[in-house]
């Protein structure tokens, strides 16, 4: 079973509109929790990194949550747009001395139609 | 500012051959891995470097050679390519908490 548990899988939204992706996580103790917006044939970038003790995040468009004690996530973008386009990656950071371990999440492949 | 360079962009081998993916990274950074990709899964740990000197094994380490000589460079060997080494390979170098990764590299093993 995956650590790192993200739904849903694809989702299709019209330009303009707002949605939220999730993460649902079973790493214990963690570190941070990140989101990467990964475009096709590209590396992952980062949009948001939080703390464990962080309950939101903010990058322009993009909001990320974190309840630790439900151990979820959500990335929510507003207003979106053709650009959105990409696989959205929920990673982990266990809380070890080997602070470069991450665990990532499959992605959610997000398709923004005009 | 490059940030993290990777080459070859794709590659085509045969079962048995070796090569090497070329990392390069021009941000100082300590700390650089090696990442798979594969389809329905996420990003798995392959090797990684704490500095120059300096390597270990990730989740996913078999098949694959590292080493790490200088601080910006950090390529990684296949030594015998096998049809399950076929994905995607990401670089990324890390400084704190972010990570920053390269492009990638579509290898494909017939």
């Amino acid at each position: 079973k995956n650590q790192v548990e993200q739904s849903p899988q694809s989702l299709i939204i019209l330009e303009g509109k707002n949605c939220t992706l999730q993460c649902n996580y079973t790493v214990s103790p963690f570190s941070n929790l990140r989101w990467y917006k990964q475009d096709t044939g590209r590396g992952p970038v980062s949009l948001t990194i939080m703390t464990f003790s962080e309950n939101t995040k903010s990058n322009g468009r993009y909001t990320a949550t974190l309840d630790a004690d439900t151990k979820q996530s959500s990335l929510h973008i507003t207003a979106s747009q053709l650009s959105d386009s990409a696989s959205y990656i929920c990673v982990v950071s266990p809380l070890t001395f080997n602070t470069d371990k991450l665990i990532f999440g499959t992605g959610t492949r997000l398709q923004v139609f005009p | 500012n490059a940030g993290v360079t990777q080459t070859p962009k794709f590659q085509v081998l045969k079962t048995g051959q070796s090569m090497t993916l070329q990392c390069a990274q021009d941000m100082n950074h300590e700390y650089m891995s090696w990442y798979r990709q594969d389809p329905g899964m996420g990003l798995r740990l392959i090797h990684y470097s704490v500095g120059a000197g300096i390597t270990d094994q990730g989740e996913v380490p078999n098949g694959y050679n590292v080493s790490r000589s200088t601080t910006e460079d950090f390529p990684l060997r296949l030594l015998s390519a096998a049809p399950s080494q076929t994905s995607v390979y990401f670089c990324a170098s890390r400084t704190g908490t972010e990570a920053f990764f390269g492009q990638g590299t579509r290898l494909t093993v017939v």
